[in-house]
């Protein structure tokens, strides 16, 4: 079974701190992604990741980075962490473009992050 | 740019009716359409995908959805609900960006069975 961790099911931070969270998948997939989920605004698109040191800007990446030193691991990096990011933060991986496209994604099961 | 409409943020079934959940869609040919399941407090798992071939899709715990082109829909249908099919579904589009595809989410459509 393909399994995504993150490091933290819940993390409570102060406005302004600087926040990493870490994901690790044991797939050896290509492609990892960061979503935010909102609701009523579904699933957003962070940043993602089809190689390593690789990274690409997705729907709403102000305010955060990213980091993939490793295939298996991408981190997601509030700079300065504000209560507008309080959320649930989702990870994903995913083979490479072997289906053109129709590639499962495979999640994590989550970090709540609250912003004091 | 490609989008996904899910009608409907709540959807109420009682026990062994039938399931309906819909998804429109605006997409560049050919789409890649997803359907993932998340249950109370885990991650989304895929329930089913259409990427090419039959255009009805079979899934896990009896789900399934037909694409339908002229309608750039792709509902999502289970002919009896089971309590444990409470859960947020999330329909699903691929579409091209630098260096590979995307997946674009709908909203979400929240599941009550009611006993």
């Amino acid at each position: 079974d393909v399994k995504v961790t993150q490091s933290s099911r819940y993390l409570v931070k102060r406005t302004g701190e600087k926040v990493f969270l870490e994901c690790v998948q044991d797939m050896d997939h290509e492609n990892m992604f960061w979503y935010r989920q909102d609701p009523g605004l579904g699933l957003r698109l962070i940043y993602f990741s089809y190689d390593v040191k690789m990274k690409e800007k997705g729907d709403i990446p102000e305010g955060y980075s990213v980091s993939r030193e490793k295939k298996e691991r991408f981190s997601l990096i509030l700079e300065s962490a504000s209560t507008n990011q309080t959320s649930m933060y989702l990870c994903a991986s995913s083979f490479g473009l072997t289906s053109g496209g129709g590639e499962t994604q495979y999640f994590g099961p989550g970090t709540r992050l609250l912003v004091l | 740019a490609q989008s996904v409409t899910q009608l409907g943020s709540h959807v109420s079934v009682s026990e062994g009716a039938l399931v309906l959940l819909r998804c429109n869609y605006s997409s560049s040919v050919p789409p890649y359409l997803f359907w993932y399941v998340q249950y109370p407090n885990q991650g989304l798992q895929l329930l089913l995908k259409y990427t090419t071939g039959a255009t009805l899709v079979k899934g896990i715990n009896g789900f399934e959805a037909e694409f339908k082109k002229s309608e750039t829909s792709f509902h999502l249908t289970k002919p009896s609900a089971h309590m444990s099919d409470a859960a947020e579904y999330f329909c699903a589009v691929s579409r091209t960006s630098t260096g590979g595809f995307k997946t674009i989410f709908g909203a979400g459509t929240r599941l009550f069975v009611k006993a």
